[in-house]
């Protein structure tokens, strides 16, 4: 109950393509939803966050979509760029209590130029 | 501002040995979590740490343990090393206790662990 599953494991994507990742919860006491960056030699860094409220989440070319239904939740980069080449990771919580994230297992993500 | 500094970057310790891992947070951070990033097993949750005081523990054996001191700045400490604690060691601070939600978390570049 407390795993977060994400597919892709890894995603090659045209410059200027959409990529999207997906993510799965149980523990329906999650109520936090973040996205996590991180390049290789580097800690990851916070990109975008949803609670459950809302279905969907956008910030730039960053954006979340949410199925609190189907505990289900999505990143969708539009126009993606090589700079973007990262791996992603989906993480929940119970953002009010904790900063104890449950993490997915990683998107490798390449944007071919 | 300067970001989550962790100490030393890499580190080579020997089956059996012990080994503390710093982390200093963001300047008035005062809540410091640990997580540990292996491949097999992805980003794990170790402790969390409010004013000194351990709010939660991960599901790790009692030779990792940590602390904070009443600067924020926090260390952690693994003894009795074995071959499988080799990993990247990823501290991320955040302003204050109120849940990931409230305040966001900052992650240092990590510690990489080898242990031979």
């Amino acid at each position: 109950q407390q795993q977060v599953k994400q597919s892709p494991q890894s995603l090659i994507v045209q410059k200027g393509g959409i990529s999207i990742i997906n993510c799965a919860y149980e523990n329906t006491a999650f109520d936090y939803f973040p996205w996590y960056q991180q390049f290789p030699g580097k800690g990851p860094a916070l990109l975008i966050a949803i609670r459950p409220d809302v279905s969907e989440k956008k910030e730039g070319r960053f954006t979340i979509s949410f199925n609190k239904r189907a505990k289900q939740f999505s990143l969708h980069i539009m126009d993606s760029q090589p700079g973007d080449s990262a791996t992603y990771f989906c993480a929940a919580s119970r953002g009010g209590a904790t900063n104890k994230l449950i993490f997915g297992t990683g998107t490798l993500l390449a944007v071919q130029p | 501002k300067a970001g989550v500094t962790q100490t030393p970057r890499y580190l080579i310790k020997t089956r059996g040995q012990q080994v503390t891992l710093s982390c200093s947070p963001i300047s008035g951070h005062r809540s410091v979590s640990w997580y540990q990033q292996t491949p097999g097993q992805g980003l794990q949750f170790l402790f969390e740490y409010f004013s000194e005081t351990q709010r939660n523990k991960g599901n790790f054996p009692g030779r990792f343990s940590g602390r904070q001191f009443s600067n924020s700045r926090s260390e952690m400490n693994v003894s009795t090393l074995e071959l499988g604690d080799s990993a990247l060691y990823l501290c991320a601070s955040s302003l204050e206790g109120r849940g990931a939600y409230n305040s966001p978390l900052h992650f240092g570049n990590g510690t990489r662990l080898t242990v031979t």
